[in-house]
């Protein structure tokens, strides 16, 4: 399998711009997770998808954020419009399930990372 | 409110010597941990998922320990490489939830 894919890999655009995000993750995972990492907060949930329902969005920081998972393969995460306090690094992860099976399924619960998208609002 | 703390932020050895990566969360009732490395400008990459039953995983040079009761867990690198430098990531999944709680992570630099 290729992995999570996240398209752009950069991303520069003006203050009020619209920006679109996009995630492929690996086939078989019903788990979707949008994370953005910055210097001064570190890593931070945005969003997690389950079979395709977004299940919490309470980390997306405003309204500007949206994020939609049409089908299994395939997600984004929009911000209209982009402020530069918005530039950070934006990761996709996916995970065969997030349950809370027997010891033994715990592998399934591991996330695996794209390459991440890092936005510039300039 | 978990917080997961990291220490020390940065790390430089020389090749071969074995090492050990520092990880602490305030709430015991996580799910499972797990540890993490991140290249840069690349993303993040599982290395070993500790469930809270468990006292330790290993995967090649790498053994991952859970001490729930102190709030705790370590990776441990033996004979380092260059190839191993990177940032290395903790993340605590709590019980009943599906959220990871990341530390900062520890910049590690393994000299030639």
């Amino acid at each position: 399998d290729a992995g999570v894919i996240q398209s752009p890999r950069h991303e520069v655009t003006e203050m009020g711009q619209e920006v679109t995000l996009r995630c492929k993750p690996i086939s078989g995972h019903n788990s979707l997770f949008w994370y953005r990492q910055t210097m001064m907060r570190g890593l931070e949930l945005l969003i997690y998808f389950n079979n395709n329902v977004p299940i919490d969005d309470s980390g997306m920081p405003e309204d500007r954020f949206s994020a939609k998972m049409p089908n299994a393969s395939f997600s984004t995460l929009k911000i209209q419009p982009s402020e530069p306090r918005d530039s950070a690094v934006y990761f996709c992860a996916s995970s065969l399930r997030q349950g809370f099976g027997l010891a033994g399924e715990g592998s399934k619960n591991i996330q695996y990372f794209g390459a991440g998208t890092r936005l510039s609002v300039l | 409110k978990q917080e997961v703390t990291q220490i020390p932020a940065a790390l430089s050895v020389p090749e071969g010597e074995n090492l050990v990566l520092n990880c602490s969360f305030t709430d015991s009732a996580i799910y499972n941990l797990q540890w993490f490395r991140q290249d840069p400008g690349k993303g993040l990459t599982s290395l070993l998922l500790i469930q809270s039953s468990q006292r330790e995983q290993t995967s090649g040079r790498l053994n991952a320990s859970l001490d729930k009761s102190s709030g705790r867990s370590t990776l441990y690198i033996a004979a380092s490489q260059p190839g191993d430098s990177a940032t290395y990531l903790c993340a605590a999944r709590m019980d009943s939830s599906y959220k990871l709680i990341f530390g900062s992570g520890t910049r590690l630099l393994v000299r030639p």
